[in-house]
């Protein structure tokens, strides 16, 4: 059974940097028929997909326009995990976010992180 | 993007009642479409992908069906434990987009 664990800061300040990690059992980070990724929640937004990360003999990294100028999503072989990284966060980064496998749907979540950004 | 409009976006139903939930993409996303559920603190759950093929574990009371740009999720003699919130989301081209969600309430 796949299980994707969340972990990272709850509070942020807005202009410094959101960083979360999703810790990977049951699966690998590396497999190739599964992408790698992160989507966050809010009541103003709804669910919006962030960005993801696959292996096909190499690694990729796809990301929304919305925040590609912002946002890092880099695979960890050796932990085999994953993360996120949005720069420059304001209120508006303010939300639930989640980590989640894809293989034809997104069929494994993370329990999901409520990220709040203020001073 | 593709724009996903779910209809309706809440529902008040009985139990035993059939319940349906419609989801319509702004341009052609032929089969490439996904129901979810979601409960109050909770991820969401995957429960129907390519339109109407059913996860495993999940309920035959659930169905989906649809294609193009016209989709529907159906529940079948709705239970308690089904109430939360429905959302669809394409998976035709990146990004992906869900619907605005459908809350479903007794």
């Amino acid at each position: 059974q796949v299980q994707l664990q969340q972990s990272g800061p709850g509070l942020v300040q807005p202009s410094q940097t959101l960083s979360l990690t999703c810790a990977i059992s049951g699966d690998s980070v590396s497999t190739n028929s599964a992408a790698w990724n992160w989507i966050r929640q809010s009541p103003s937004r709804g669910l919006e997909w962030l960005g993801r990360t696959y292996y096909r003999s190499k690694w990729y990294k796809e990301y929304a326009e919305s925040v590609r100028s912002r946002i890092n999503i880099n695979p960890d072989t050796s932990r085999n995990q994953f993360s996120l990284q949005v720069n420059s966060v304001t209120p508006e980064d303010t939300a639930m976010y989640y980590c989640a496998r894809d293989e034809g749907g997104l069929d494994f979540w993370g329990q999901g992180t409520l990220v709040t950004v203020s001073s | 993007d593709i724009q996903m409009t779910q209809s309706p976006s809440s529902l008040s139903a009985s139990i035993g009642d059939r319940v349906t939930i419609t989801c319509q993409a702004s341009q052609d996303i032929s089969n490439y479409l996904n129901w979810y559920q979601q409960k109050p603190g909770k991820a969401p759950k995957l429960l129907i992908s390519g339109a109407s093929n059913l996860e495993t574990g999940v309920p035959s009371r659930f169905s989906g069906s649809g294609s193009e740009t016209a989709f529907t999720f159906t529940i079948n003699s709705l239970q308690p434990e089904d109430i939360a919130t429905y959302y669809c989301q394409h998976f035709y081209n990146l990004p992906y987009t869900f619907g605005q969600g459908t809350k479903l309430e007794i």
